[in-house]
């Protein structure tokens, strides 16, 4: 049973530039919810998405898009880039049907801004 | 301050040793998850708490929620190098009255160091 999958691994970017990051869900699950980690910290919640749409949203700018596949795959997009979006990126997969809703984590992205 | 508070913020015990991690949350709990991370690494699902007085145990880790509090701990008995990590709570603290449907909020985490 494969778990959750995130690509790629790391990434280096330069500020301004626009990064893609993507996720596949754990096998059966059909929602992928997106979080970044900053250093020390704990993780905070970008969005979610469900059914190929947008189900809800932390408090991050317009700059951070999403989308989602009909095989329930998931993209993150994040536009300018700024050396404070330097993190790791979580993706989680969850059933929304299955009641505890309980997220499963990918390995992550390592995003490093210069 | 933080909605969801973890403490202590770090930890070093001795091979063989008990410890407790606890979690406060300032709003309702809706469900309460408890993960382990090694560094720049992702999360590993430990357990969910629901109900209140719900306790879970699996191998030497056990945890327990008390809703009335809105408290939640994790107890590690006879620790081993093998724990170390950090160890993350998250909470579902609900959207409109009702669960958020997996939106978590989580703690800065406890780094757990267990010497040999």
């Amino acid at each position: 049973d494969a778990g959750v999958t995130q690509s790629p691994t790391h990434l280096i970017k330069t500020r301004g530039q626009q990064v893609t990051l993507r996720c596949s869900p754990k096998s059966g699950h059909d929602t992928v919810s997106w979080y970044q980690q900053a250093l020390g910290q704990g993780p905070q919640f970008i969005f979610q998405y469900y059914e190929e749409e947008e189900r809800q949203r932390g408090n991050f700018p317009d700059r951070f898009s999403g989308h989602q596949f009909p095989n329930y795959s998931s993209e993150l997009n994040v536009n300018a880039l700024l050396l404070g979006d330097s993190a790791l990126y979580l993706c989680a997969s969850s059933l929304l049907a299955g009641g505890r809703n309980t997220q499963y984590f990918g390995p992550g992205t390592r995003l490093t801004v210069l | 301050s933080q909605e969801l508070e973890q403490s202590p913020q770090s930890l070093i015990v001795q091979e063989g040793k008990n410890l407790t991690i606890n979690c406060t949350s300032s709003k309702t709990l809706y469900g309460l998850y408890w993960y382990k991370q090694k560094y720049g690494e992702g999360l590993i699902f430990l357990m969910m708490l629901q109900k209140g007085g719900e306790e879970k145990s699996h191998e030497k880790i056990t945890a327990k929620l008390d809703e009335k509090k809105q408290q939640s701990s994790l107890h590690i008995t006879a620790s081993q190098p093998s724990h170390a990590g950090i160890y993350l709570c998250g909470a579902d603290l609900g959207n409109a009255g009702g669960t958020s449907y997996g939106k978590l909020t989580f703690g800065q985490g406890t780094i757990l160091t267990v010497h040999p």
